[in-house]
């Protein structure tokens, strides 16, 4: 069975770009979870999708943004892009909304320059 | 807003020592897991724990939650070079969906 897979694997952009990064859960996981972490400190949560609905949404600006599809997967926004959203954007994605451990992808590292 | 600390932040340790990482968190959790990430990796999940004073092993892990369900513990009996990594909690409070992760420990394991 195929894991959860994230493209791309690796982005360059420049400060004020658009960005959009893609979520593929295991199959048969409705929950999906985006996740920021920078370099040597944990993963910051984002944003939470079940069933197609927001379920969680993290301290981060409105440039933030995420939607899940019918197939489940999803697709992580960022709009006008900082120096300091450079990072790893990790996906997770779990069976059911709370008490169920998540599996992560591998991730996109995002650089902004 | 609800935090979530780890401590050491660093561990080096001999092969075949003992090592136990410490979680605390601001609030009460409703719920904790365990992840392991090892360098250039992304997080793996562990274990999960549910109850007051709830005690699981996996092998050489023993993990715990606190009776205030405010802590939590992982230790590894004997370390390998396997087990090198950083150890993060995260906790997830009643009413809410998302998980806080800890600071992390970062475990170094010298042969």
């Amino acid at each position: 069975d195929a894991g959860v897979t994230q493209s791309p694997t690796h982005l360059i952009k420049t400060r004020g770009q658009h960005v959009t990064l893609r979520c593929s859960p295991i199959s048969g996981h409705k929950s999906v979870s985006w996740y920021q972490q920078v370099l040597g400190q944990g993963p910051q949560f984002i944003f939470q999708y079940y069933e197609k609905e927001e379920r969680g949404r993290g301290n981060f600006p409105d440039r933030f943004s995420a939607r899940q599809f019918p197939n489940y997967s999803s697709e992580l926004n960022v709009n006008a892009l900082l120096l300091g959203d450079s990072a790893l954007y990790l996906c997770a994605s779990s069976a059911y909304d709370t008490n169920y451990g998540y599996t992560f992808g591998s991730g996109t590292r995002l650089t902004v320059v | 807003g609800q935090q979530v600390m780890q401590i050491p932040q660093y561990q080096h340790v001999q092969e075949g020592e003992d090592f136990t990482t410490y979680c605390n968190s601001s609030t009460t959790l409703s719920n904790i897991q365990w992840y392991k990430q090892r360098p250039g990796g992304h997080p793996v999940f562990l274990i999960q724990l549910v109850k007051s004073g709830e005690v699981k092993k996996q092998k050489r892990l023993t993990f715990q939650f606190g009776e205030a369900k405010k802590n939590s513990s992982l230790h590894i009996t004997a370390t390998q070079t396997t087990d090198v990594g950083t150890y993060f909690c995260a906790g997830r409070s009643s009413g809410t969906y998302k998980y806080i992760f800890g600071t992390g420990t970062r475990l170094k394991v010298l042969a």
